[in-house]
C-alpha cells in the first residue's frame, strides 16, 4: 500500500535561518504529491503540489521538487519567519480512478520559529 | 467560491454518550468527501469517504459511522464514545482529481 514518511521533528530554528523538511513515499504508479500546512487550532490548508515528475511545487517562498528517482518531495524555504510555525504534513494520491481522491499523509512534522 | 463547515468547533463529552458532528459543503456539486482524525501528536488517519449520497467507505474499523444524507452533507456519528475517540476531527472536500480542502475541524475531548 501507499505510504509517507516525515522526517521526525519537532524542528526548532531562529528567524531567516534555512529549512528543509525531507518526506519519502511509496507509491505504485504516479502520485501526486502535497504539502499541508496546519496552523495551531485551524485545519489543514494547501501549501503546495505537484503532480509529475521533476515538478516543482512553490507557494509563499516554500519549494519541494516531485523526485521519482528517489521518491522524494523535500520541503524547503529559504528563510523562515515565525509566521511559518505550524505543523507540516506531506501527501501522495494514488493515480487512478479507484483511488477517490483519497490522500494518505506522514505523520507530521512541527516547526516552530524563534524571533 | 467553494467553502466548508463543521460544527461546532469544539465538544466536550462524558463516554458512553452519543456523537454527530456534521460537515456541509457550499459552492460545489457532487464532491467527494472525507473524514480524518487526528489524534494528539499524531498525523491525520482517513476514517470515512463518501463519492455520492448514501454512499460510505469505511477505512477502519471502529466505533463511529458515518452518513451522507444530502449531496453536500457529510455527519460523523457515534452510539457510545470511547476515551479514545478523543481527536481532532476534520472534514474535506474534492472534485475529480483537484487536491482536498480541509474544514476548521471539530476538537472532541471525551471524559
Amino acid at each position: 500500500g501507499n505510504s509517507v514518511t516525515q522526517m521526525e521533528g519537532p524542528v526548532t530554528l531562529s528567524e531567516e535561518a534555512f529549512l528543509t523538511i525531507n518526506c519519502t513515499y511509496t507509491a505504485t504508479g504516479y502520485p501526486s504529491l502535497f504539502w499541508y500546512v496546519q496552523y495551531p487550532g485551524e485545519g489543514l490548508q494547501l501549501l503546495l503540489k505537484a503532480t509529475k515528475a521533476d515538478d516543482k511545487g512553490s507557494n509563499k517562498g516554500f519549494e519541494a521538487t516531485y523526485r521519482k528517482e528517489t521518491t522524494s518531495f523535500h520541503l524547503e524555504k529559504g528563510s523562515v519567519q515565525v509566521s511559518d510555525s505550524a505543523v507540516y504534513f506531506c501527501a501522495l494520491r494514488s493515480a487512478g480512478g479507484t483511488s477517490y481522491g483519497k490522500l494518505t499523509f506522514g505523520q507530521g512534522t512541527i516547526l516552530t520559529v524563534h524571533p | 467560491s467553494q467553502t466548508i463547515h463543521q460544527w461546532p468547533a469544539t465538544l466536550v463529552q462524558p463516554v458512553g454518550s452519543p456523537l454527530s458532528l456534521e460537515c456541509t459543503v457550499e459552492g460545489t456539486s457532487n464532491p467527494n468527501l472525507y473524514w480524518y482524525r487526528q489524534a494528539a501528536g499524531r498525523g491525520l488517519q482517513l476514517l470515512f469517504y463518501s463519492v455520492g449520497i448514501g454512499q460510505i467507505s469505511s477505512e477502519v474499523p471502529q466505533n463511529l459511522s458515518a452518513s451522507r444524507p444530502q449531496d453536500r452533507q457529510f455527519i460523523l456519528s457515534s452510539k457510545k464514545l470511547l476515551l479514545s475517540d478523543s481527536g481532532f476531527y476534520l472534514c474535506a472536500w474534492s472534485v475529480v482529481d483537484n487536491e482536498q480542502f480541509f474544514g476548521p475541524g471539530t476538537r472532541l475531548t471525551v471524559l
